[in-house]
């Protein structure tokens, strides 16, 4: 597997409070990114990365934020968690050259009550 | 945005038989499709890809293959094992648009003994 690790791994939180997942890579890869899987939706894009403090939205962005300070760390907040941010979520890196592949992080089981 | 649909939800084959999963997309400009495995509780892991390029790529007993004008790409695994029971998730993307992933619903295999 790809250097990439996810903390925690698993957090219960309660609905209204602030949650900070964090993404730490030793690839040295430019592109880093958020995804949520929920069960039938597949994986989907919250934000991603294309450089450090350099940041977009993805599909489903809202009451979600990202920074990126080191090339290393991808931070995903949530401002104010919700029961609907019940999820687990996936970083990604991928390098500017190809072959272009992204590779997953272990994954954070997030319970929001 | 792009939009990619995959079938079937669930596949069951007996050992040894081939197995077939379908993927449409939207986006003409997609030009990277890359094919996912996830086991029970694991991250995704990539097991082979093809961009537009390509008609068909092969690796031992997977195989894909790509129909631009269609817009479909389907994934063959052959002489199905039961190590190859997990769920399969096709994606998307433009590679030069940040190469952000837009997955199917994903596809749960099981090969039955």
């Amino acid at each position: 597997d790809a250097g990439i690790t996810q903390s925690p791994r698993h957090k219960v939180t309660e609905t209204g409070t602030p949650v900070t997942l964090r993404c730490h890579q030793t690839e040295n890869h430019r592109y880093m990114y958020w995804y949520r899987q929920d069960p039938g939706h597949g994986l989907r894009l919250i934000h991603y990365s294309y450089g450090v403090k350099d940041t977009d939205k993805g599909e489903v962005s809202d009451g979600y934020s990202v920074s990126r300070s080191k090339t290393e760390d991808f931070l995903l907040t949530l401002e104010s968690a919700t029961s609907s941010q019940t999820s687990v979520y996936f970083c990604a890196i991928s390098d500017l050259a190809p072959p272009y592949e992204q590779y997953f992080g272990p994954g954070t089981r997030l319970t929001v009550t | 945005g792009e939009n990619v649909e995959q079938h079937p939800s669930t596949l069951s084959v007996q050992e040894g038989d081939s197995a077939v999963i379908k993927c449409t997309y939207s986006d003409s400009a997609s030009n990277y499709f890359p094919w996912y495995k996830q086991e029970l509780g694991k991250r995704p892991q990539l097991i082979i890809d093809i961009r537009s390029n390509v008609g068909e790529k092969k690796d031992q007993r997977i195989a894909v293959t790509l129909n631009k004008t269609a817009k479909h790409f389907s994934l063959h695994i052959t002489e199905t094992q039961p190590e190859d029971s997990a769920v399969y998730f096709c994606a998307a993307s433009e590679e030069a648009a940040g190469n952000k992933l837009t997955f199917g619903g994903g596809t749960r295999v099981l090969v039955k003994p």
